[in-house]
């Protein structure tokens, strides 16, 4: 267990749909990442939250959207889905908003779109 | 445009052997390179890191190489072990970005 927690684990939804992903981050983790990997792809960053703020972008489509709450959790909210979004979506958790501390990602929420 | 490439997309090596991962990256503002571990059903765990200012890091079997003028850098693994077998991703990051650009990682298996 990294202490970085998703849920749900696997998601199957029909296209035209809105999921939301939740993210708690490890304890004392202020900074959260969101990566998509898709099929014998690399992890694309998404976006990245410090402390309730958002501090980077990555290539996120309009479609999909985040945020970060008072208590640390994020959500990550993919909307209008298509079949092109179906993807492991992977957290990940750091005490700072810089890179060099490594991050400690969660175990993915799998998201099919049928 | 992928600014992190890993062209292997897999490895195989008999146990006891080297391992020997490749990593090519495009961005010259690249100043810190890590190389994270992924088992299936598993998020990546972190493996090792390296600053620009070094040309090689060792930690245990795993050992990274840097070489800044062909802008890549090998991850290589002494002796392999049948545990290691998993997909091995390269990343990097520049002093101003907070975030970590992937390769697409290289599936090893070690065989017994």
């Amino acid at each position: 267990d990294s202490g970085v927690t998703q849920t749900p684990k696997h998601l199957i939804t029909a296209t035209g749909q809105r999921v939301t992903l939740r993210c708690s981050p490890r304890s004392g983790d202020l900074s959260v990442y969101w990566y998509q990997q898709s099929l014998d792809q690399g992890l694309q960053f998404l976006i990245q939250y410090y402390n309730g703020e958002e501090r980077a972008k990555g290539n996120i489509l309009e479609r999909f959207s985040a945020q970060q709450f008072p208590d640390l959790h994020s959500e990550l909210n993919l909307s209008s889905l298509e079949l092109g979004d179906s993807a492991l979506y992977f957290c990940a958790s750091s005490v700072v908003g810089r890179s060099l501390d490594g991050y400690t990602f969660g175990s993915g929420t799998r998201l099919t779109v049928v | 445009d992928q600014q992190v490439k890993q062209n292997s997309p897999s490895l195989r090596v008999q146990e006891g052997r080297i391992s020997i991962l490749n990593c090519d990256y495009t961005n010259s503002m690249f100043d810190y390179f890590l190389w994270y571990k992924k088992y299936p059903a598993e998020g990546p765990t972190f493996l090792i890191s390296i600053s620009s200012i070094k040309d090689k890091n060792e930690d245990g079997r795993f050992t990274v190489f840097l070489n800044k003028s062909a802008k890549h850098l090998s991850l290589h693994i002494v002796p392999s072990q049948p545990g290691d077998s998993a997909v091995y991703f390269c990343a990097a990051s520049s002093g101003s970005a907070r975030q970590l650009t992937f390769g697409s990682g290289t599936q090893l298996t070690v065989l017994p």
